[in-house]
Order: structure tokens, then sequence, then C-alpha cells
């Protein structure tokens, strides 16, 4: 069975400092990689994703993500974190074995920014 | 605007009670899926449908079922709740691109209290 994994949980940052986030996961396979934002209280919102193409992908909000094959990583990366940007962060994989819908999601990444 | 919808958005239920975690979607996609959410554990798969009719059992589908009689809707059942399913459950919905399958869009969530 795939999994994901997020191996930094708790990340604190100052406004400005550039954040990278990693993410693994352990299928063999073709995949489509994302990313998504869960800000508090609020449900998941996609950030970007990778199906196929130039492996670096650029989402909203001025995050991007490079997805290398070899290292089985789709690291997410901002060159400067706002306040704004306190959220928990999940990587996601979906394989695209019998149908590939299901998602596997990473445990998360709680993020906060400070002023 | 296409949305998902869930009800109720907080729930307070006892032990051995029965209950259903609604889920509705706009977008007339095929496919439905139910997640939960805990602390460290990330988000985990319970059931998933690929259309009307269709059911399938996710990583931890134990306790909880579902049914798919239109493609608006995907309730969730809890038989006998239990103090372990307390839990915040998200509801997401893909459409079908080709075989490389399509973004999840999320539900708000239902913050589920079992006693």
């Amino acid at each position: 069975a795939q999994s994901v994994s997020q191996h930094n949980h708790h990340v604190i940052l100052s406004e400005a400092a550039s954040l990278e986030l990693g993410c693994n996961y352990s299928y063999g396979g073709t995949v489509n990689l994302f990313w998504y934002v869960q800000y508090p209280g609020q449900h998941l919102q996609l950030l970007l994703k990778y199906f196929s193409g130039d492996p670096l992908v650029k989402g909203i909000k001025g995050f991007e993500a490079e997805f290398i094959k070899s290292k089985f990583s789709f690291n997410l990366r901002k060159p400067s974190v706002q306040w704004s940007d306190t959220a928990e962060y999940f990587c996601a994989v979906n394989s695209l074995t019998g149908g590939g819908n299901k998602l596997t999601f990473g445990t998360g990444t709680q993020l906060k920014v400070e002023l | 605007d296409a949305e998902i919808t869930q009800s109720p958005r907080h729930k307070i239920t006892e032990t051995g009670r029965q209950v259903t975690l609604a889920c509705h979607q706009t977008w007339n996609h095929n496919n439905m899926f139910w997640y939960r959410q805990d602390l460290g554990h990330g988000l985990r798969l319970i059931h998933y449908s690929y259309g009307v009719q269709d059911t399938n059992k996710g990583e931890v589908s134990d306790g909880y079922s579902v049914s798919r009689s239109n493609t608006e809707d995907l309730p969730l059942t809890l038989e006998s709740a239990a103090s372990s399913q307390t839990s915040v459950y998200f509801c997401a919905s893909s459409g079908t691109s080709g075989v490389r399958g399509d973004t999840q869009y999320f539900g708000p969530g239902t913050r589920l209290t079992v006693l």
C-alpha cells in the first residue's frame, strides 16, 4: 500500500522567511501529487497539483512544489512567508492503479508564522 | 457556484446511537469520498463511491456505511457510535478526467463528538 510521509510536523517561521516542507511517498507507479492547505477552522483547499509535464509546479499564493521522481519527493516551497500562511499543510498522492481516484494523505505539517 | 455542503456542522451524540452525516455536491461529480481527520493521522479514507449504486470501503471503514442513490448525495452512517469515532469528518468529490483522475474538492466538515 502506498504511504505519504511529511517529516516536519510543526514548523515556526518569522515573516519573510523562506519555507520548505518535505513530502515523500512510497509508491513506484504513476502518481498524481497534491498539496492542500487548511486554514484554522476551514476546509481543505487545493494549493497546487502535479499530473505530468514540468516537474516544477506553481500554485496559488506564491507557493510552488518540485516533483523529483528519483527521490519520490514533492516538496512545497515559498520564498517569503506571510502571517496569513499560518495553516496546516497536507501532501497527498493519488495512484493511478485501478481507476486512480483515491487520495492518500500525509499526517500534515502545522505551520505557524510569527510577526 | 458549484459547492459541497455538509450537515450538520457540529453533532454531539451518545455511544450506541445511529448517526447519519449528510454530504451534498452540486458539481455533478461522479466520485465522492468520506474522510476522517484526527490529530497525528492526517486524513484517512472511510468510504468512497465512483457513481450511483457504487460504494467501496476505504482504509478505516469499520463501523461506517454509505449508500449512493443519486449523483449529488453520499450520506455517511455510523451504525452504533463509539467514542473512537469522535473526529472531524470531511466529504469530497471529484470528476473523472480520463484515466488520470481529478482534483478532489472538500466540504466544510462535520465535527462529531461521541460521549
